[in-house]
């Protein structure tokens, strides 16, 4: 059954740094998205793609974020400067279509530390 | 606004007991109502929707509108269903999933 596969599992970085969470949503679907999850809290949305843009984004999703499909099968979320209160889990997902009743499946995760 | 909330963090019971695993949620529309499983060390996966009416691994959720819930319940609890929980809806104009913040169920043997 295909997966949506994230790379790596565990991301340690210096704050300051830029990372790159990578994403290989399965492979027919057209509608792809981030979330996280802090330690001990809710998993959020950031942001969704479509089409080789952003559909939409939250307000967490700012401008040390940004999301890009380069070859048309990774989906990768950058942090240009990490910050202390970006630790958290990654979750990629995507879904075959942007509508109500189409599953989106999740990635298991990318875990982003930063010190 | 849109929320899901799941009043319980943790919710410990004796194999064989019944289950039922709060949720209740604020919407305006007419959203999509799911619950998410997560097992140890795996991902996040569908456990059931409402549209779907269907009882998977012996789980059942029934939406409840005027009462704005989607009470995840089971008769008989099993080891296996020890896992983090999940309520989500989907917005009727949006594919985004807006989640609560997790049971963790504990089935005691």
């Amino acid at each position: 059954e295909p997966e949506v596969t994230q790379t790596p599992s565990h991301q340690v970085t210096q704050m300051g740094q830029e990372v790159i969470l990578r994403c290989v949503p399965i492979s027919n679907h057209l509608y792809f998205y981030w979330y996280r999850q802090i330690l001990g809290q809710k998993v959020e949305f950031l942001v969704s793609f479509y089409n080789n843009e952003i559909s939409e984004k939250s307000e967490i999703f700012d401008d040390q974020f940004s999301v890009e499909r380069p070859d048309g099968s990774n989906f990768t979320l950058k942090i240009r400067s990490t910050k202390l209160e970006d630790s958290a889990m990654y979750f990629c997902a995507s879904n075959l279509a942007g509508e109500l009743y189409n599953e989106q499946f999740f990635g298991p995760g990318t875990r982003l530390t930063v010190l | 606004a849109q929320r899901v909330t799941q009043p319980e963090k943790l919710l410990s019971v004796f194999k064989g007991a019944p289950v039922e695993l709060k949720c209740n949620y604020s919407y305006s529309g007419s959203p999509e109502l799911f619950w998410y499983v997560q097992y140890s060390r795996q991902r996040l996966q569908l456990l059931l929707r409402h549209i779907s009416r269907e009882s998977i691994k012996g789980f059942t959720a029934d939406l409840n509108k005027g009462e704005t819930s989607f009470h995840l319940k089971k008769p008989f609890a099993q080891e296996e269903d020890s896992a983090m929980y999940y309520c989500a809806l989907r917005d009727s104009s949006a594919s985004k999933i807006i989640f609560g913040s997790g049971t963790r169920l504990s089935i005691r043997p």
